[in-house]
């Protein structure tokens, strides 16, 4: 079974800073898909980002983006010029590429603050 | 516009009680599942559909039981049998192909006392 995992409780960063959250997994399987989600808030999943692991480019979404080392089974988020909307939990996912086995596998969430 | 809903948004029960938390989907997904949040976990999966009148169990069904009649609806029964069901619940829908993310509804938090 896949495991996710994120040692970071809490993070903070100033505003308009730099921060990275790190997450790690578990698998056997030489082909997947790494997600970020983002819960403001407001409790709404929010998809942040995600990356096939097929791809060897780090994939990137505008201030968002990941550093996917595939031997080291690691996939860290960095976020670039934090902004205050920027709080919220993040969470890292994992899913298996076979057809029939879509769930997503989180892990316990990192909680980021931003301080104006 | 195309979403998910869950109501209602808050829900309070009596231990032994039954309670049934509604999640419908006009994304024309055919995958749906549930997720528990409880403080300082994860999401857990408690089940998930994949078509019309087929649905698995997760890593967290005792006590829960789901029906799947059409692709929009996925409704999760909270039954007497669930030991600690005062949590957030949150429903997601997707196609069922490759790299498609899940969405996510706004959730409902139950609470039983």
């Amino acid at each position: 079974a896949q495991t996710v995992t994120q040692s970071q409780p809490e993070m903070s960063v100033q505003e308009a800073e730099t921060v990275t959250l790190s997450c790690t997994y578990d698998t056997s399987e030489s082909d997947y898909y790494l997600f970020w989600y983002k819960q403001p808030p407001s409790r709404q999943m929010i998809l942040v980002i995600r990356q096939e692991a097929y791809k060897q480019q780090n994939a990137t979404e505008n201030r968002f983006s990941v550093n996917f080392q595939k031997a080291a089974k690691s996939f860290s988020l960095k976020i670039s010029d934090s902004q205050l909307g920027d709080a919220a939990m993040y969470f890292c996912a994992y899913r298996s590429p076979n057809f029939g086995n879509e769930k997503l596998t989180f892990g316990t969430g990192t909680r980021l603050t931003i301080i104006p | 516009d195309g979403g998910i809903t869950q109501s209602p948004k808050y829900l309070f029960r009596k231990e032994g009680q039954n309670v049934t938390l509604s999640c419908e989907q006009n994304l024309n997904h055919d995958a749906m599942y549930w997720y528990r949040q409880d403080p300082g976990q994860g999401l857990r999966l408690i089940y998930y559909s994949q078509i019309v009148n087929d649905f698995q169990k997760g890593d967290i069904a005792e006590g829960y039981s789901v029906s799947r009649e059409k692709k929009e609806s996925f409704p999760l029964t909270v039954t007497s049998a669930q030991k600690n069901p005062t949590a957030f619940y949150l429903c997601a829908s997707s196609y069922r192909e490759n790299s498609y993310e899940q969405y996510f509804g706004p959730g409902t938090r139950l609470t039983v006392t």
